[in-house]
């Protein structure tokens, strides 16, 4: 079955400056791979997703996300960040794109220093 | 349209009580699924609907009956609360269990099982 693991409990940034949150996945095949976002007290929200082609995905909010199948990884990206962007973070993959077989990462909080 | 709406939002129960968690969608989403949210663990789907008078078992059943009796609502049921069961419950609702990227959640239930 696929997981996922996402190294990095906790991650502090000033605002404006760059902002890298690692993904690491397994599994056998190419994976369908999600990246969340929760602000605090919400649900969770789609920033974008990977399913073929491209492997620089762009997503809303400004984050991009690279597929790296060679280092089986699918890193969020953001060149500048806002205090807004304080949220936890998940990574998720699948194995068919399908809803019921998606496996979360266990996430990664960002906070915003001013 | 409200989205997916859970009530409530909070609730502290004493082990051995029974309660329902309430989900709604007022989308038209055939799919809908019911994921546990704990510390380190991100989100792990508990059990899911892929339409009315249909639903199976996700990753963590035990402990917990759905029913789909409507397009609408897909409630959690709790039989007999267990401390182990003190966690973050989201609902979540999707046009088809095979369009993972357009997955709506709801803002959540945090129950305390005391």
């Amino acid at each position: 079955a696929q997981s996922v693991t996402q190294p990095d409990i906790h991650i502090t940034v000033s605002e404006g400056a760059s902002l890298e949150l690692r993904c690491n996945y397994s599994y056998g095949a190419t994976p369908y791979l999600f990246w969340y976002v929760q602000s605090p007290g919400q649900g969770l929200q789609l920033l974008l997703k990977y399913f073929s082609g491209d492997t620089l995905v762009q997503g809303i909010k400004g984050f991009e996300a690279e597929f790296k199948r060679s280092q089986s990884s699918f890193n969020l990206r953001k060149p500048s960040v806002h205090w807004s962007d304080a949220a936890e973070y998940f990574c998720a993959v699948g194995a068919r794109g399908n809803n019921n077989d998606m496996r979360f990462g266990a996430g990664t909080r960002l906070t915003v220093k001013p | 349209n409200a989205g997916v709406t859970q009530t409530p939002k909070f609730q502290v129960l004493k082990t051995g009580q029974s309660m329902t968690l309430q989900c709604a969608q007022d989308m038209n989403h055939e799919y809908m699924s019911w994921y546990r949210q704990d510390p380190g663990m991100g989100l792990r789907l508990i059990h899911y609907s892929v339409g009315a008078g249909i639903t199976d078992q996700g990753e963590v059943p035990n402990g917990y009956n759905v029913s789909r009796s409507t397009t609408e609502d897909f409630p959690l049921r709790l039989l007999s609360a267990a401390p182990s069961q003190t966690s973050v419950y989201f609902c979540a609702s999707s046009y088809s269990v095979f369009y993972a990227d357009t997955q709506y959640f709801g803002p959540g239930t945090r129950l305390t099982v005391l």
